[in-house]
C-alpha cells in the first residue's frame, strides 16, 4: 500500500544547527508531496509543496525540500534552526489514485534548544 | 485567508452519549472537507471525505454509523460521534479544500475528545 515514512521520531538540535528531516514515500507513479508543520497548540500549516518542475522547493520560514525521484525521497532542510522552529513536522503525499486525499507520515518532533 | 475553525476545541463526555464537532471554513467555500483522527505520537489518519450535499466516503475500518458526517453547506461539516466509548477518545482534525482541482487542504485546530 502507498505510504509515507518519516524515520526520525524526535530530533533535538541547538539553535543555529542545520536541519534535515527525512521523508520517503512508496509509490511508483506521479506524486504530489507536502511538508506540514504543527506548532504547539496550533493547527497544521503548509510549509511547502512539490507538484512538478524544479525538484528543489523553497517554502516559508527558510525551509526547503528536495525531491529525489530515484530515492523516493522528499527531505526537509533548513540551514540554521531557531527556537521558534520547535514543532511537529509531517510529510504527506497525494497520488493519482488517492483522489486528492493526503497520506501522512507519522511526523517528526523537532525540539530546538535555545 | 483560508481559515478553518473547529468547535469545540475540547470536550469531555460520558460513555454512551453522543458528541457533535463542527468544522467551518470561515473565508472560503469548501467543496470538500476531510475528517482525520490523530492518536498520540502517531500520524493523522483519514476517517472520511465529504462533499457538500453528498454522503461522506468513509475509509476502510471506520464505522459510518458511529461517526456520522454531515456536510450541510459549503462552509460547514459536522462529525457526530455516537454512543461514544473511552476508545473513541482522540484528537479529531478537519480540513477543507477549495476546489476539486486543488490538492491543498487547510486544517482546523482540532478537537480533543475525552470519553469517561
Amino acid at each position: 500500500a502507498q505510504s509515507v515514512s518519516q524515520h526520525n521520531h524526535h530530533v533535538i538540535l541547538s539553535e543555529a544547527a542545520s536541519l534535515e528531516l527525512g521523508c520517503n514515500y512508496s509509490y511508483g507513479g506521479t506524486v504530489n508531496l507536502f511538508w506540514y508543520v504543527q506548532y504547539p497548540g496550533q493547527h497544521l500549516q503548509l510549509l511547502l509543496k512539490y507538484f512538478s518542475g524544479d525538484p528543489l522547493v523553497k517554502g516559508i520560514k527558510g525551509f526547503e525540500a528536495e525531491f529525489i525521484k530515484s530515492k523516493f525521497s522528499f527531505n526537509l532542510r533548513k540551514p540554521s534552526v531557531q527556537w521558534s522552529d520547535t514543532a511537529e513536522y509531517f510529510c504527506a503525499m497525494t497520488y493519482g489514485g488517492s483522489q486528492g486525499n493526503l497520506i501522512f507520515g507519522k511526523g517528526t518532533k523537532l525540539s530546538v534548544k535555545p | 485567508g483560508a481559515v478553518v475553525s473547529q468547535h469545540p476545541s475540547w470536550v469531555i463526555c460520558k460513555s454512551g452519549t453522543s458528541v457533535k464537532i463542527e468544522c467551518r471554513s470561515l473565508d472560503f467555500q469548501a467543496t470538500t472537507m476531510f475528517w482525520y483522527r490523530q492518536f498520540p505520537k502517531q500520524s493523522l489518519m483519514l476517517m472520511a471525505t465529504s462533499n457538500e450535499g453528498s454522503k461522506a466516503t468513509y475509509e476502510q475500518g471506520v464505522e459510518k454509523d458511529k461517526f456520522l458526517i454531515n456536510h450541510a453547506s459549503l462552509t460547514l461539516s459536522t462529525l457526530t460521534v455516537t454512543s461514544a466509548h473511552p476508545e473513541d477518545s482522540s484528537f479529531y482534525i478537519c480540513s477543507a479544500r477549495m476546489s476539486l482541482y486543488s490538492y491543498e487542504q487547510y486544517f482546523g485546530p482540532g478537537t480533543r475528545l475525552t470519553v469517561t
